[in-house]
């Protein structure tokens, strides 16, 4: 079957704009997840969403980031005002259900540029 | 502080050569995962345990929850092993996922 699907798979923009990053999980995934890996920076968790359960928010890291999920299914991660240090690839994972028990399938990123 | 860290952060090792790779958490987990990240960027899930052992072909991952600590191990390695490994913990219930920097391992023929 298909696996994770993100788009765009590249993405360039100029500082100050939004922009909107979208993810397809494996279709009966419960789980959603979105992580950022920075160059030279290694990943870093941002969100993660289990059914249609509302999120903690808390890992985002400004109020510039938000993230939602339609009908328990696709997710769009919107960056709000782009800065530099947004610069990153953003991946998508999703999985069966969420904790110890199930196995995350990440998709390719979504690679963010802001000049 | 990093709540997870592993090491080595660079590995050369001969094709058929035993693997080590080690990995220290100080938070609380619900599971901790081994993942690989071949150039290119695509990542794979190798593990997910919360205890024990685990095998799958030539990779082994094992945990101790007292010591807070993992190892993956890579047996016979092979020049198509070379990636970089991340481990990663997770307690979900906390809304806390934290990564390791990788190691990046090249395995030469």
């Amino acid at each position: 079957g298909a696996g994770v699907s993100q788009s765009p798979s590249n993405k360039v923009t100029e500082k100050g704009k939004d922009v909107e990053l979208r993810c397809d999980p494996i279709s009966g995934h419960t789980a959603l997840y979105w992580y950022r890996q920075s160059l030279g920076q290694g990943l870093e968790f941002l969100i993660y969403f289990q059914g249609n359960s509302a999120p903690d928010k808390s890992g985002l890291p400004s109020d510039r980031f938000s993230a939602e999920r339609t009908g328990g299914s696709v997710s769009t991660l919107t960056i709000q005002r782009t800065q530099q240090e947004d610069s990153a690839v953003y991946l998508c994972a999703s999985s069966l259900g969420a904790g110890a028990a199930w196995e995350q399938y990440f998709g390719p990123g979504t690679r963010l540029t802001v000049t | 502080k990093n709540e997870v860290e592993q090491s080595p952060q660079n590995l050369t090792a001969q094709e058929g050569e035993f693997i080590t790779i080690n990995c220290s958490y100080s938070v609380g987990i619900s599971a901790l995962h081994w993942l690989q990240q071949h150039p290119g960027g695509g990542i794979v899930s190798l593990f997910m345990l919360s205890s024990g052992k685990k095998k799958h072909g030539r990779l082994i991952a094992t945990i101790n929850i007292q010591e807070k600590h993992s190892s993956l191990h890579i047996t016979a390695s092979h020049p198509r092993d070379s990636a970089v490994y991340i481990c990663a913990v997770d307690n979900l219930g906390g809304n806390q996922f934290y990564f390791g920097t990788g190691t990046s391992l090249t395995v030469i023929p």
